[in-house]
C-alpha cells in the first residue's frame, strides 16, 4: 500500500516563526489533504491539494505529484497554530492514508 | 449548514462489552468511513460505506461491524470490548462516492476499561 511520511515529527518556534512541513508519498494519488488537529481531536481541513499551490491567509500548500511530495508552510506563526499536522493522500473512492503527524509547538 | 456529527463525545465501557457509535454526514454527501486514531498516532482507516453497504475494509476485526441507513448515516459496532479498543473513532464523510474531499466529525473516544 501506500505510504506516507512525514517530517519533521517535531517542531518548536517562537511566535512570529515560518515554518515548512513536508509529506512524501510512496505512489501517485488522486487526493491530498492537510489537517490539522486541535487539543480536542477534532481534524480540521486545511487544504485538498492533489496538485498545485494553494493558500489560505497564513497557510499556503504546495504539491508535486510528479515528484510525489507535498509542503505546507506556516507563516507568522501563532500560538493558535500549536497542534498536530497531518497529511493524507487516497487513491479515486478509497480510505485516506494518514501519515504519522507533524506536532508543532508555538511559544509566546 | 450543518457538519460531520458524532454521538457520543464520550464513552466508558468495560472488557466484553458492546458499543455502538453513530455518525451523520455533512449535507450532501453519501459516502461514510470510519478511523481509529489511538494515542500519539494518526488515524488508521477501519471501513467505509457507500450506497448501504461496505466498500472497503482495513485492517480490523470481524468485532468491528457496521451500517449505513438510507437517510446515509452510519453505525459502527464493536463487539467483545478489549482494552486495546480504547481511542478516539473518527467519523468522515465525503460526496460522490468517496471522490472528493473528507471531512471528519468531532469524534467519539472510547475507554475501555
Amino acid at each position: 500500500g501506500i505510504q506516507v511520511e512525514q517530517s519533521p515529527p517535531d517542531l518548536i518556534l517562537q511566535e512570529g516563526a515560518n515554518s515548512t512541513l513536508r509529506c512524501n508519498f510512496s505512489d501517485s494519488v488522486n487526493n491530498l489533504q492537510w489537517f490539522h488537529q486541535n487539543p480536542w481531536g477534532q481534524l480540521i481541513n486545511l487544504f485538498y491539494i492533489p496538485s498545485g499551490t494553494k493558500q489560505n491567509g497564513r497557510l499556503s500548500a504546495t504539491t508535486v505529484a510528479t515528484e510525489r511530495y507535498s509542503l505546507l508552510y506556516i507563516s507568522s506563526s501563532q500560538t493558535t497554530d500549536s497542534g498536530v499536522y497531518f497529511c493524507a493522500v487516497n487513491q479515486a473512492g478509497t480510505a485516506l492514508i494518514f501519515g504519522k503527524g507533524t506536532t508543532l509547538s508555538v511559544s509566546s | 449548514d450543518a457538519g460531520v456529527t458524532q454521538s457520543p463525545t464520550h464513552l466508558i465501557k468495560t472488557r466484553g462489552q458492546q458499543v455502538t457509535l453513530r455518525c451523520s454526514p455533512k449535507s450532501g454527501h453519501d459516502t461514510v468511513s470510519w478511523y481509529q486514531q489511538a494515542l500519539g498516532q494518526g488515524p488508521q482507516f477501519i471501513f467505509q460505506y457507500y450506497e448501504e453497504e461496505e466498500r472497503q475494509r482495513g485492517n480490523f476485526p470481524d468485532r468491528f461491524s457496521g451500517h449505513q441507513f438510507p437517510n446515509y448515516s452510519s453505525e459502527l459496532n464493536v463487539n467483545a470490548l478489549l482494552l486495546g479498543d480504547s481511542a478516539l473513532y473518527l467519523c468522515a464523510s465525503s460526496g460522490r462516492g468517496g471522490t472528493y474531499e473528507q471531512y471528519f466529525g468531532p469524534g467519539t473516544r472510547l475507554t475501555v476499561t
